[in-house]
């Protein structure tokens, strides 16, 4: 079975600061790992996915999120804050076996600060 | 090019009564996933159909929980007797392909249900 946890609720940066959402996964096979963005009162909007192809993966809106095996994370970041990135976003997994449906973290809410 | 459609948005009821959620996916999408999401917490699987094969229904917390899919077309998701802890937004997602391990999940706005 796997899993993802997501360390930190709530994360405040200041309007132009780097941006750190951190997400670790536990999984006996190799997996495959995404971030969900949800802004307030709509659904969830991919912003990027690892595939395996490539380590560093760059998603919409400026976020990138690096694969580290040997550490087990997929933490996301973004070099400068916006006002609009203010969402709650969700780390999830999925392997080639066992169940289809994607596993998700409990979600961390950014909070943009002027 | 419309996306996931759910209806209703929100959907009030009392203890007791049966609701019924629906979901409309993106056109040509064999897969499609039910999710619930409680308050300040993540989504948790709840059914996933694929074409004409047999629903993987492991995530359905209870006996009261059903779903259903014609082909690739609408879902319905059926909750009988409702309880308080049935509270929460039901998001519905569909992808394009077989379900492979990297195929994007689409997602519509949800359905917040409320139980008093």
């Amino acid at each position: 079975a796997q899993s993802v946890t997501q360390l930190g609720s709530h994360v405040s940066v200041s309007e132009g600061a780097l941006v750190l959402l951190r997400c670790n996964y536990s999984s006996s096979v190799p997996p495959y790992l995404f971030w969900y963005v949800q802004y307030p009162n709509q659904g969830l909007q991919l912003l990027l996915k690892y595939t395996s192809a490539a380590t560093l993966v760059k998603g919409i809106n400026g976020f990138e999120a690096e694969f580290k095996k040997s550490e087990t994370s997929f933490h996301l970041t973004k070099p400068s804050a916006h006002m609009s990135d203010a969402a709650e976003y969700f780390c999830a997994v999925r392997t080639d076996t066992g169940r289809r449906a994607l596993t998700f973290g409990s979600g961390t809410r950014l909070q943009v600060q002027p | 090019g419309a996306g996931v459609s759910q209806s209703p948005s929100n959907k009030v009821t009392e203890k007791g009564k049966d609701v019924e959620l629906r979901c409309d996916p993106i056109s040509g999408h064999t897969a499609l996933y039910w999710y619930r999401q409680r308050l300040g917490q993540g989504l948790e699987f709840l059914i996933y159909f694929q074409g004409n094969s047999a629903p993987d229904k492991s995530g359905l917390p209870s006996d009261r929980f059903s779903a259903e899919r014609t082909g690739e077309s609408v879902s319905t998701l059926t909750i009988q007797r409702t309880q308080q802890e049935d509270s929460a937004v039901y998001l519905c997602a569909s992808s394009l392909t077989s379900g492979g391990p990297t195929d994007t999940q689409y997602f519509g706005p949800g359905t917040r249900l409320t139980v008093l």
